[in-house]
């Protein structure tokens, strides 16, 4: 089944304390993204990538960094997660960087006191 | 600064009738149109789209207008079901590229018997 997985779906933590959420699709899609959805803001690029390798900025990217080593995995890592990056995150990919249909993932609730 | 704007949190509506959600845009460089669909604990999915070369297009009870001069789209359910019931997200890109992928805030639209 075509699909993009993210893990965890919940995640509880701690100020200051390094977590890495994953991404990874069975698309061969060369394009992904990382969004946080807040209340009455929608949703909100944190980073993409074009390819492996290639990664840019987003709208939000402060406290946030990617890595793009192999096609399929995207995983997000906020180095020293603070409260104001609770929110729900969505990993999404594409066939292309010019493709507009977007598969996003289930979703990660994280929580940081 | 909200480039695409639903000003509409909430829209309820009776089963049957037609649903129609709307969506503000303010940067004139955008050129595709997107509605994506949530539904609660899961990612959104792609829904209808339509480009800036047309003002409507249509897929099943789904219809897309564009109002390029007032930069306004709108989505059309008819006849609604209570499936439909979710949250609507707009967005909107440049060049039709998904590296930038512009979202609303969303309507939740609620379907009732």
């Amino acid at each position: 089944e075509a699909q993009v997985t993210q893990n965890p779906r919940y995640l509880i933590t701690v100020t200051g304390k390094k977590l890495t959420v994953t991404c990874s699709q069975n698309m061969n899609h060369e394009y992904m993204s990382w969004y946080r959805q807040d209340p009455g803001l929608g949703l909100r690029q944190i980073y993409y990538s074009m390819n492996v390798e290639v990664t840019d900025k987003g709208d939000v990217p402060e406290g946030y960094k990617v890595s793009r080593k192999e096609k399929r995995n995207f995983p997000l890592i906020l180095e020293s997660p603070s409260p104001n990056q609770t929110s729900l995150y969505f990993c999404a990919s594409s066939l292309s960087w010019g493709g507009e249909k977007l598969f996003f993932g289930s979703g990660t609730q994280l929580s940081v006191l | 600064d909200q480039q695409v704007k639903q000003n509409s949190p909430s829209l309820s509506v009776q089963e049957g009738r037609i649903s129609i959600l709307n969506c503000d845009y303010t940067n004139s460089m955008f050129d595709y149109f997107l509605w994506y669909k949530k539904y609660p604990a899961e990612g959104p999915t792609f829904l209808i789209s339509i480009s800036s070369i047309k003002d409507k297009n249509e897929d099943g009870r789904f219809t897309v207008f564009l109002n390029k001069s007032a930069k306004h789209l709108s989505l059309h359910i008819v006849p609604s079901q209570p499936g439909d019931s979710a949250v609507y997200f707009c967005a909107a890109s440049a060049n039709q590229g998904a590296q930038k992928l512009v979202f609303g805030q969303g309507t939740r639209l609620t379907i009732n018997p």
